[in-house]
């Protein structure tokens, strides 16, 4: 059933100004991780990926940083806008294996 | 570039009954389906790994007799409810390819189940 009082983390931000979304992944085994944007009632949209023989990647005004040795990701969007405002989640996957798990997500605001 | 739709985006149904939802590669062949689910708040859980031709692969604790899946052809995946009681109300989420796919992961719009 559904869960009651359960609360993203929530980042808010200025627009144009940048934001940094952070997410700890589980398995050390994975090495390919994407970020997904979810607007309220739609699927997950793709943003960037990135496989674990990179540490940095750069798309249209969004970086996706990885740190294998602490298990950390970061999805940095520069000029935020209106637009950003919705829930990110960082997924994660290991070679072989097809199946994606989905962190816990954090909320974007963004304040005109 | 790929895009899956699912249908319905919205269903509401009678405690007991059996719902049936669709979810469609229109531009290219998927193998492999992924069903999400997700509760509001929360990430997606997967649910079952659809592929075609053969029998999904279920999650552990998801019951394969309630949540039937098929995936009959190469482009066409369902998810049937069966029996559905109203903590089976929740947001369904298909995803057709894979890391393997040339396409990747592409997600379906949802569909919200609301079991009264």
């Amino acid at each position: 059933g559904e869960s009651v009082g359960l609360h993203l983390p929530t980042l808010s931000v200025q627009e144009g100004d940048n934001s940094i979304i952070n997410c700890a992944y589980s398995n050390s085994a994975s090495d390919y991780f994407i970020w997904y944007k979810q607007e309220s009632g739609k699927g997950p949209q793709f943003i960037i990926d990135i496989r674990s023989n990179m540490d940095k990647r750069q798309g249209q005004r969004v970086t996706v940083l990885l740190n294998k040795t602490v298990k950390h990701l970061s999805l940095q969007i520069a000029a935020t806008q209106p637009g950003d405002s919705a829930v990110y989640f960082c997924a994660e996957n290991i070679y072989g294996n097809n199946r994606l798990a989905f962190g816990k997500g954090n909320q974007v605001v963004v304040i005109p | 570039g790929a895009v899956v739709s699912q249908h319905p985006s919205w269903v509401i149904c009678k405690s007991g009954t059996s719902v049936k939802i669709e979810c469609r590669s229109l531009d290219f062949q998927a193998t492999t389906m992924f069903w999400y689910r997700q509760f509001p708040k929360q990430s997606l859980m997967l649910m079952a790994t659809s592929n075609e031709g053969s029998k999904a692969t279920y999650e552990q604790g998801v019951e394969k007799d309630k949540f039937l899946i098929n995936h009959a052809s190469l482009t066409l995946s369902t998810l049937t409810v069966t029996s559905a009681h109203p903590e089976d109300s929740s947001f369904y989420i298909c995803s057709a390819g894979g890391r393997y796919n040339h396409y990747g992961y592409t997600f379906g719009s949802g569909t919200r189940l609301t079991v009264v």
